[in-house]
């Protein structure tokens, strides 16, 4: 079966910090990855997704970077976090068909 | 431009108390209308998917139906573990993403 992992669960990093939040995926391959920001009391904001590796689309200008170094890994990045940074980010796959599943997120304060 | 509004922000039932949940759109193209549940803290679970007007999805309490401009998820007698953030998002024809409505907090009380 598919599992997907994301990590941290929680992080509390200081402004001009750089970040870096892994996402993996098991049990399929060439899925497209997902990652979305949720603000507080707010819906799911698509931030970057991939198509395969080494591809990267990028939905919105933002101070984050996103890379997908091999098929089932996907990593969230940035050089220098800022207050706004912090937020929900959530990893998500599907395998073009069979519906979209989330990781378990990771909690960001910028502090 | 394509979009999705949920309704109302936030609903409070008493255990027992039926009621629905909407979801407005407008998207050129739908593939699909998915509904997810969301616990605080925690990423969104999947409900249902929904592709073309007329159909319904039913697991226990829960019943989604679409049309062609809206989709509401329908909660018969809830109890309170059914409190949560119920999300519903859209895909358009040839996309590769998901695009989420802001989401309905129920709480479901004793």
């Amino acid at each position: 079966s598919q599992t997907i992992h994301q990590w941290p669960a929680t992080l509390v990093q200081p402004v001009g910090s750089p970040l870096s939040l892994e996402c993996t995926v098991e049990g399929t391959s060439n899925p497209n990855l997902y990652w979305y920001r949720q603000a507080a009391g707010r819906g799911l904001q698509l931030l970057f997704y991939s198509v395969g590796i080494g591809q990267i689309s990028s939905e919105v200008p933002q101070n984050l970077s996103a890379s997908r170094p091999q098929d089932r890994q996907f990593i969230l990045s940035s050089k220098k976090l800022l207050l706004s940074d912090s937020g929900f980010y959530l990893c998500a796959w599907t395998d073009r068909g069979y519906g979209y599943t989330f990781g378990s997120g990771t909690r960001l304060t910028v502090v | 431009e394509d979009q999705v509004t949920q309704s109302p922000e936030a609903l409070r039932l008493q255990e027992g108390e039926s009621s629905s949940l909407n979801c407005s759109y407008t998207v050129s193209g739908l593939r699909g209308l998915f509904w997810y549940r969301q616990d605080p803290g925690k990423g969104p679970e999947f409900l249902f998917t929904l592709y073309s007007a007329g159909e319904e999805k039913e697991k226990e309490r829960l019943k989604a139906t679409l049309t062609k401009k809206e989709s509401f998820l329908h909660i018969t007698a809830p109890k309170p573990e059914d409190s949560a953030t119920y999300l519903c998002a859209f895909e358009r024809g040839g996309g590769n993403k998901l695009t989420f409505g802001t989401g309905t907090q129920l709480k479901v009380e004793l």
